[in-house]
């Protein structure tokens, strides 16, 4: 496989459940990145990984949790979400997250429905 | 702090037609531009980029020109297709490598 994969595609939870997002990249990248896409909303960036260590948390509730085992792996760990946090949810990652030429690049996203 | 300015849609135009999407930026330092594209159902992709003032990025017959004086990045196509209906995002990141990005501009093109 190629690029940035995430799974699963589409997600339909209850509030009370627990479930999570797996992101796999096989860039060689050293950077990953969750931004959430909801309707008629900019990208919101919610989490950035650099080597492993978590340099950005863009003040996500903490039923988001984030988790970076290793350089081509990043999770988002989903507990006790609210309706309003139904969205898509994007993968990134990036060669030099800390040089200005870092262009992203992304999975096709996980589309989650909280009922 | 940084920001993105784009045109807001949605744009309709019919094959074969001329593509201007506005984009204006604000940031400190000098820093690089992009244009990414989503396609439905699709993550973003990046479209064309340009890294310095007077650049071009040019990408599928797209192009863009990193303008400083005016500090623009504006999309253009001279004949679109159908096929390039998608959401385009205007984006710039800084040296303190993070992203920022315009709201996206839904195109639609029709035979």
């Amino acid at each position: 496989e190629t690029g940035v994969t995430q799974t699963p595609r589409h997600l339909v939870m209850g509030m009370t459940n627990k479930k999570s997002l797996k992101c796999e990249q096989h860039l060689g990248h050293n950077a990953m990145y969750w931004y959430k896409q909801s309707a008629k909303k900019p990208l919101e960036l919610m989490f950035v990984y650099s080597l492993e260590e978590r340099v950005e948390n863009n003040s996500v509730p903490s039923r988001f949790s984030p988790e970076c085992p290793n350089s081509s792996h990043l999770f988002l760990h989903l507990h006790t979400l609210q309706p309003e946090d139904s969205a898509l949810y994007l993968c990134a990652s990036s060669q030099a997250p800390l040089e200005n030429t870092g262009e992203l690049f992304f999975g096709e996203g996980s589309r989650l429905t909280v009922l | 702090g940084n920001s993105v300015t784009q045109m807001e849609g949605p744009v309709t135009l019919s094959e074969e037609a001329f593509l201007t999407i506005n984009c204006t930026y604000t940031a400190t330092g000098y820093p690089s531009l992009f244009w990414y594209v989503q396609y439905p159902g699709e993550g973003l992709q990046l479209l064309l980029k340009a890294t310095k003032a007077d650049d071009k990025g040019s990408n599928k017959g797209f192009e863009a020109t990193y303008r400083k004086e005016t500090t623009s990045f504006h999309l253009e196509k001279g004949s679109v297709q159908v096929s390039d209906s998608a959401v385009y995002f205007c984006a710039l990141n800084t040296n303190a490598g993070k992203s920022t990005f315009g709201d996206g501009t839904t195109l639609t093109v029709k035979p």
